[in-house]
């Protein structure tokens, strides 16, 4: 069965130190993989995506995951973190053809000044 | 700038008072989706339509809640009677497989309170 297993709940860093969030995945075919974004209050945001080709993908805000096969994850970075990337981020695989989409149950991002 | 918009933004109401929440997908999406978040459950798959016919309901509990897509342009959301266990924030998301390979846009959400 598909599923997606984000390790870490919570995560702290200081503003200005890099950062990466951890996603492994579960599934049979060539996945599509999905990172979002949830600022407070708001809807989930779509950061970046990976469906084929180069296994690194940028996105927007800076951020870029890299598509590792053999290790089935798609872990997320991003250089160096603002403390307006405070949030909560849900990776996500894609079931082709159908649509749907199976997300982890999220990390939330703490930035330290 | 397309985007998926929902409304009310927020709904305050009394157990037993029915509940309807709508979604505006984006234009030329044929798939939509109904999505519950709650702090203990995460976000859970409710219901979701392609070309307005229903594909999924299973994860919708059937007595007291509703989906439906009236047309294109509209899908409803609907709680008869409404409960506290209902309070949550749903999302509704578009998406077009096949064009955009499973990316869906989500709405800013329906922050419901069940008193």
């Amino acid at each position: 069965a598909q599923s997606v297993t984000q390790p870490d709940i919570h995560i702290t860093v200081s503003e200005g130190a890099s950062l990466e969030l951890r996603c492994n995945y579960s599934y049979g075919a060539t996945p599509y993989l999905f990172w979002y974004v949830q600022s407070p209050g708001q809807g989930l945001q779509l950061l970046l995506k990976y469906f084929s080709g180069d296994t690194l993908v940028q996105g927007i805000k800076g951020f870029e995951a890299e598509f590792k096969r053999s290790q089935s994850s798609f872990n997320l970075r991003k250089p160096s973190v603002h403390w307006s990337d405070a949030a909560e981020y849900f990776c996500a695989v894609g079931a082709s053809n159908t649509g749907k989409l199976i997300f982890g149950q999220g990390t939330t991002l703490q930035v330290k000044p | 700038d397309a985007r998926v918009t929902q409304t009310p933004r927020h709904k305050v109401t009394e157990m037993g008072q029915e509940v309807t929440m709508r979604c505006q997908p984006i234009l030329g999406h044929n798939t939509v989706f109904w999505y519950r978040q709650t702090m203990m459950q995460g976000l859970e798959l409710l219901a979701y339509f392609r070309n307005r016919a229903p594909l999924d309901d299973s994860g919708m509990p059937k007595d007291r809640f509703s989906a439906e897509m009236p047309d294109a342009t509209l899908a409803t959301l609907k709680i008869q009677p409404s409960e506290p266990r209902d309070s949550a924030v749903y999302f509704c998301a578009s998406g077009s497989p096949g064009l955009s390979t499973d990316t869906q846009y989500f709405g800013p959400g329906t922050r419901l309170t069940v008193l």
